[in-house]
């Protein structure tokens, strides 16, 4: 049990679905993030929430829309999505304003879009 | 700006052997540098971290890392590698001032039996 929790595990969706990624985290965190593994390619950073406002957001395409509604929930809500936006989308949630500790990660969705 | 480097894809090393994982990094001010490991179908887990003091630095399962301020370096080794231990490792550095950590590439560790 890594403290955050991601579901679904596994999802795939049509090019036209509207489908949304959760993330609960249980470590007492107030800053949680969103990042896309993609295959060969490093981590990219989506998507930082800082008490439940976002702090920061990568240049993401609008058919990504990420929802915090409270330090404990991050959601990733996703719409006519395109075949290469098929990765594992991590979450991940740190203490605010420590600088010195990790990021502390979900186990991730895999995400294939047909 | 922050960035992490890892010049190998992947790495291969006997079982018994021990085995080094590179990663350099580019910072302004201090650094805080993190090691993470990556199974298959898991997300990324917390080895270790240097924040300041002694320059090598003990973590999880064994795992150790060398702080090298004039080479900018931070490698990950283990004295004796596991089979086990195969697996995708991350290099990443905190950006100062900001809520952003930076990774490496990744490098596939193999440890062949």
């Amino acid at each position: 049990e890594t403290g955050v929790t991601q579901t679904p595990r596994h999802l795939v969706m049509g090019m036209t679905n509207k489908k949304s990624l959760k993330c609960e985290q249980h470590l007492g965190h107030n800053a949680m993030y969103w990042y896309k593994q993609s295959a060969k390619k490093p981590l990219e950073l989506m998507f930082v929430y800082s008490l439940e406002e976002r702090v920061e957001n990568n240049s993401v395409p609008s058919r990504f829309s990420p929802e915090c509604p409270n330090s404990s929930h991050l959601f990733l809500h996703l719409h006519t999505l395109q075949p290469e936006d098929s990765a594992l989308y991590l979450c991940a949630s740190s203490p605010r304003g420590r600088e010195n500790s990790p990021l502390h990660f979900g186990n991730g969705t895999r995400l294939t879009v047909t | 700006a922050q960035s992490v480097a890892q010049p190998e894809d992947q790495v291969n090393v006997a079982e018994g052997n021990p085995l080094t994982v590179k990663c350099t990094y580019s910072v302004s001010g201090n650094p805080y540098l993190f090691w993470y490991v990556q199974y298959p179908n898991r997300g990324l887990q917390f080895l270790l971290k240097y924040i300041t003091g002694d320059n090598l630095v003990k973590g999880s399962y064994g795992f150790e890392a060398e702080f090298n301020k004039s080479q900018t370096s931070f490698h990950l080794k283990k004295p004796s590698a596991l089979v086990s231990d195969s697996a995708l490792y991350f290099c990443a550095v905190r950006d100062s001032g900001t809520y952003k950590y930076i990774f490496g590439t990744g490098t596939r560790l193999k440890v062949l039996a």
